[in-house]
This record gives structure tokens, C-alpha cells and sequence, in this order.
């Protein structure tokens, strides 16, 4: 029982395609976010929802585009892909007042 | 804006010893949470301690144990007993409190701790 999960774990893909990862978390958490962790390791919030409504939106290209069907579900699309964009992208969740919890995240390789 | 600094890029400790990782912050909030995450080699971002800026005492978690000096802004990381699975980054973060479940974490640059048998 897995509390936040992220698919896929990896994903390597060529220069201008489309992808898509999905998150889900089962711990009943009002918000969710997404974090992208470049090559040096540093952790940078992209986007925040809470209850399924954008609260936050860094500065990040808009060829991202976070989607959320429900309260438990935080998808990240990615038109046009850079080999900037490769990354370690992971997905998290808090509670009221509480911690954030993460996902095992996704490695984009984009070649 | 609100930053977080980790000034030890890299940390070694020897098993079953103590090793203290550092951390300061700036905010001119007052109502704010801090926390210390592991992210060992498996990329899993482990929550290890947090710590709510209205509390005067110390967080402990079993081995880890945080030093909050709320007036100088530092959040330092003990870990007692070193052991070889403490071996990680470890991240220090921040999120100011919004009253609600809202609120980014802000991340410092990490510490890599090796632990030698």
C-alpha cells in the first residue's frame, strides 16, 4: 500500500515528443505538487494544487501541464521535449499543517 | 524570498559515531515549518524529522535529533550511532505555514554524508 505512486519510474524518449507522468497518492492529502530535481541534485517546486485547483505555478515553460482529475490524482504532461528537461521529477503530497510525503520519482532522459 | 542554505556539500562520519549536518534559513515569517529529508541512493525522498517553529523544544526522532535556534535562523541535523544506512543527501527544507495543508517546500542544496565501517 503504496502511499504516493508515480508511473512510470523511468522514461527515455527523443527530442520533441509528448509524455505524460502520472501520480496518485492514497493518504487522503488535500494538496499535491510536483518537484524537479536537476542534475546537481536541487529540488525546485513546478506546480501546486490543492483540491484540484492550481495554486501554484512556478516559472516553468509551458509546454508542462499539470492535470488533475481528482483530489488524489496530480498528472504532469510534457509537450515538445528538451534535453533540458531531462531530470528527476517527483510528486508529493501534505496534509493540514503536516510534512510532505514523495513519490520514488520519475527519471526523464530525454535524447 | 525565502532561502535555505546548507553550507557542508559534502560530510564523512565513522560508524557509530555522531555527525552533526548544518543548516540555516532566511524568512522574516514567524510561523513556518522545518524539516530534514534523506534521499539515499535509491532516489526515495525519506522525510527523517520535522520541526514547527513555535515549538522552543528540540524535535527527536530515535537516533536523529535537530538543534532549532529560532533567533539565528540554524537548523542543524544530529544523527548518534552513526550507522551504513544513514549514508545519503540529506536535504533540509522549509515551508512557511499557511494554516492549511498548502505550502512548497524550499530546499537547501543538500549534504552528501559516506559513513565508513
Amino acid at each position: 500500500d503504496t502511499a504516493v505512486s508515480q508511473t512510470p519510474k523511468y522514461l527515455v524518449t527523443q527530442m520533441g515528443n509528448d509524455k505524460s507522468i502520472k501520480c496518485e497518492q492514497n493518504l487522503g492529502h488535500d494538496t499535491m505538487y510536483w518537484y524537479k530535481q536537476d542534475s546537481k541534485k536541487f529540488l525546485k517546486i513546478m506546480f501546486s494544487y490543492n483540491n484540484k485547483e492550481l495554486i501554484i505555478n512556478e516559472t516553468v515553460p509551458n509546454r508542462f501541464s499539470p492535470k488533475s482529475p481528482d483530489k488524489a490524482h496530480l498528472n504532469l504532461h510534457i509537450n515538445s521535449l528538451e534535453l533540458g528537461d531531462s531530470a528527476v521529477y517527483f510528486c508529493a503530497s501534505s496534509a493540514l499543517r503536516g510534512a510532505q510525503y514523495f513519490g520514488p520519482g520519475t527519471r526523464l532522459t530525454v535524447l | 524570498a525565502q532561502t535555505v542554505t546548507q553550507s557542508q556539500p559534502e560530510m564523512s562520519v565513522q560508524e557509530a559515531e555522531t555527525v552533526t549536518l548544518s543548516c540555516t534559513y532566511d524568512t522574516s515569517e514567524s510561523d513556518y515549518y522545518l524539516f530534514w529529508y534523506k534521499q539515499p541512493p535509491s532516489r526515495q525522498m525519506i522525510l527523517v524529522i520535522r520541526q514547527e517553529a513555535y515549538k522552543q523544544q528540540n524535535a527527536t526522532e530515535n537516533r536523529f535529533s535537530v538543534n532549532f535556534q529560532k533567533a539565528a535562523k540554524s537548523f542543524s541535523l544530529k544523527i548518534s550511532d552513526s550507522q551504513l544506512g544513514d549514508a545519503a543527501m540529506y536535504f533540509c527544507a522549509y515551508r512557511k505555514d499557511y494554516g492549511g495543508s498548502q505550502g512548497n517546500l524550499i530546499f537547501g542544496k543538500g549534504t552528501k554524508l559516506s559513513v565508513k565501517p
